[in-house]
């Protein structure tokens, strides 16, 4: 089974402060995306990663950075939380990027800047 | 650019029920169609996904989907709903010819009463 790890599954933190949102998966994916889940606007992709140190923009990547170092892990970096970023984070990966593939979802991170 | 809707945000439904949820999309290209589930605390799964061939999918758990191309829907559907069946059902779209980006609606929370 494929298995997707998120470092946290609960944060606080302060407005102001740099966050680090860790994502490892254990089946050799090329791709891997972070995700933001928040009520009555589904998930939004921030960005996604084709790629060791290859990375794309999503939907909303205003306020985000990611870094790819590794195949297996993606991080999601908050360079300055602010409050309108408290939310439930979602790290997935698949296999390709072939629009056809199924991607496997980590627990999430439920994050909240005060 | 691809989208899609999902009406109902909320349906309650008695145990042993039939339930379907609705899902509409729109592209102006051929599309992929997903239906993912999240039970309480956990990340999303895949329950189903239409690729091509047959327009009726059969997914985990007892679940199908219809691709209806004329209505531009992908409704999913359980004869008879359990208590374990509670939990929030997402739609995604991906259009074909283009790199990995999938769409997600904005989700349906199922409800199953005893």
């Amino acid at each position: 089974d494929v298995k997707v790890t998120q470092s946290s599954r609960y944060l606080v933190k302060r407005t102001g402060e740099k966050v680090f949102l860790e994502c490892v998966q254990d089946m050799d994916h090329e791709n891997m995306f972070w995700y933001r889940q928040d009520p009555g606007l589904g998930l939004r992709l921030i960005y996604f990663s084709y790629d060791v140190k290859m990375k794309e923009k999503g939907d909303i990547p205003e306020g985000y950075s990611v870094s790819r170092e590794k195949k297996e892990r993606f991080s999601l970096i908050l360079e300055s939380a602010s409050t309108n970023q408290t939310s439930m984070y979602l790290c997935a990966s698949s296999y390709t990027g072939a629009v056809q593939e199924t991607q496997y979802f980590g627990p999430g991170t439920r994050l909240l800047v005060l | 650019a691809q989208s899609v809707t999902q009406l109902d945000s909320q349906v309650p439904v008695f145990e042993e029920a039939p339930v379907e949820l609705r899902c509409n999309y729109s592209s102006s290209v051929s599309v992929y169609l997903f239906w993912y589930v999240q039970y309480p605390n956990q990340g999303l799964q895949l329950l189903l996904k239409y690729l091509s061939g047959s327009t009726l999918v059969k997914g985990i758990n007892g679940f199908e989907a219809e691709f209806n191309k004329s209505q531009t829907s992908f409704h999913l559907r359980k004869p008879s709903v359990h208590i374990s069946d509670t939990a929030e059902y997402f739609c995604a779209v991906s259009a074909s010819g283009g790199y990995q980006k999938v769409t997600f609606g904005t989700g349906t929370k199922l409800q199953v009463i005893p």
